[in-house]
């Protein structure tokens, strides 16, 4: 079964810090790709970052950043200057052959001021 | 750009009726569009993967005679929960695919707001 694992449930870090989300999974497949979202209360799920499988470089978008290693198949979520605004739920996913996505259970990340 | 609608966003209903649920997108034509259920707390599960045109392929263990896909036009995708009962209470959320004009790179899913059902 291919599978996405986030181990944390829930994270708590402390404004302006960073903070680290693990994620991984279980493909058997080489072409896919990765994604996190963050679901706010509002619960509109928000695209975060997207990496492309073959591509070796690691993915940054302004205060996130994920650490791929494809080989281990982890693909863990870094948010740095941690903001009150990121509080919420942060799902790990990643689709296969352009249809099949699939998500992790999800973490949920506390701010505190 | 890349907007998907859902509506309604929130709907009550009593036991034993059927309910449709829009999913639309506003900018873009989808041919596949994708509907989750979430449960409070839990991840977003695949229901079904409607494509524009042909019949809805369903995920094990999902109902396709009590939930309804219908993806008549490259914009509008909807599901009936039909005779509703209280444990079909849930956040709907659908999520769509653009193919033709190319804003679905990395294959991406562009989310609606969800719909949230409660079945009396």
């Amino acid at each position: 079964a291919q599978t996405v694992t986030q181990s944390q449930p829930e994270m708590s870090v402390q404004e302006a810090e960073t903070v680290t989300l693990s994620c991984t999974y279980d493909t058997s497949e080489s072409d896919y790709y990765l994604f996190w979202y963050k679901q706010p209360p509002s619960r509109q799920m928000i695209l975060v970052i997207r990496q492309e499988a073959y591509k070796q470089q690691n993915a940054t978008e302004n205060r996130f950043s994920v650490n791929f290693q494809k080989a281990a198949k982890s693909f863990s979520l870094k948010i740095s200057d941690s903001q009150l605004g990121d509080a919420a739920m942060y799902f790990c996913a990643y689709i296969i052959g352009g249809n099949d996505m699939r998500f992790g259970a999800g973490t949920r990340l506390t701010v505190k001021p | 750009g890349a907007v998907v609608s859902q509506h309604p966003s929130w709907v009550i209903c009593k036991s034993g009726t059927s309910v449709k649920i829009e999913c639309r997108s506003l900018d873009f034509q989808a041919t596949t569009m994708f509907w989750y259920r979430q449960f409070p707390k839990q991840s977003l599960m695949l229901m079904a993967t409607s494509n524009e045109g042909s019949k809805a392929t369903y995920e094990q263990g999902v109902e396709k005679d009590k939930f309804l896909i219908n993806h008549a036009s490259l914009t509008l995708s909807t599901l009936t929960v039909t005779s509703a009962h209280p444990e079909d209470s849930s956040f709907y959320i659908c999520s769509a695919r653009d193919t033709i004009s190319g804003k679905s790179s990395y294959n991406e899913q562009f989310f609606g707001p969800g719909t949230r059902l409660t079945v009396l």
